[in-house]
């Protein structure tokens, strides 16, 4: 059984980078079997997906945020992380990481989730 | 950026039969399978229904899913209190990952 635990700092300043950690345990990263994602939610708002990586390295972003995101794997510390550029107050939100069995598969395993809020 | 669309609110009594609709278009439904999830109030969202209407181990019979064209349905049958949550439906468009607006069902 997957377990993810999100971590990284809950304020951050407009026009800086957001940056948040994801720690897996109960498998490996680097297992073909698994999907890694994020996930965020605006207080009172619906799920946006950020993209996704595979152990292999490839990505996956959500063409409106491409230009400004990051994800990536750390398979010595069994974690990936996700880079957010330039925020905006419209940033603010419950970031979550996900994992899935494939591609196209749902996300079965979620982190609690972890608020970040960009202001100065 | 929601491309799915649900109703906002749902409600019926205990023991009550509940259906919520998810809308979407060819690229997506049409062409994808759906999912949904169920968001406790201050929880992470948690897999309900895969493949459009398959139940994940430990997901009570009473929730059920279907698809036809570019619509899907989920349907709670024998409404509990511990139903009151929001639910969501997803889909893959292309290479996008879609979710539904998000229905709020609540039990009177």
């Amino acid at each position: 059984q997957l377990q993810l635990q999100e971590s990284g700092p809950g304020l951050v300043k407009p026009s800086e980078t957001l940056s948040l950690t994801c720690t897996v345990s109960g498998g490996s990263i680097s297992s073909s079997s698994y999907y890694w994602g994020w996930i965020r939610q605006p207080p009172g708002k619906g799920l946006e997906w950020i993209g996704s990586i595979y152990y292999s390295g490839s990505t996956y972003y959500n063409p409106s945020l491409k230009s400004r995101v990051t994800i990536s794997v750390d398979t010595s510390k069994n974690q990936f992380s996700l880079k957010l550029s330039s925020v905006t107050a419209a940033d603010t939100a419950v970031y979550y990481c996900v994992s899935s069995s494939g591609w196209y598969a749902p996300e079965r395993y979620w982190g609690q989730g972890t608020l970040v809020t960009v202001s100065s | 950026q929601s491309v799915l669309t649900q109703p906002p609110s749902a409600s019926g009594t205990p023991g009550q039969r509940v259906t919520i609709s998810c809308s979407g278009s060819s690229s997506n439904i049409g062409s994808n399978t759906v999912n949904w999830y169920q968001q406790l109030p201050g929880t992470a969202p948690k897999l309900l229904i895969y493949s459009n209407n398959q139940r994940p181990s430990g997901v009570p019979d009473r929730f059920s899913g279907s698809k036809s064209g570019t619509s899907a349905s989920l349907a709670i049958s024998g409404l509990q209190s511990e139903d009151e949550a929001d639910y969501y439906c997803a889909a893959w468009d292309d290479s996008l990952r879609v979710f539904g607006t998000g229905t709020k069902v609540t039990v009177l």
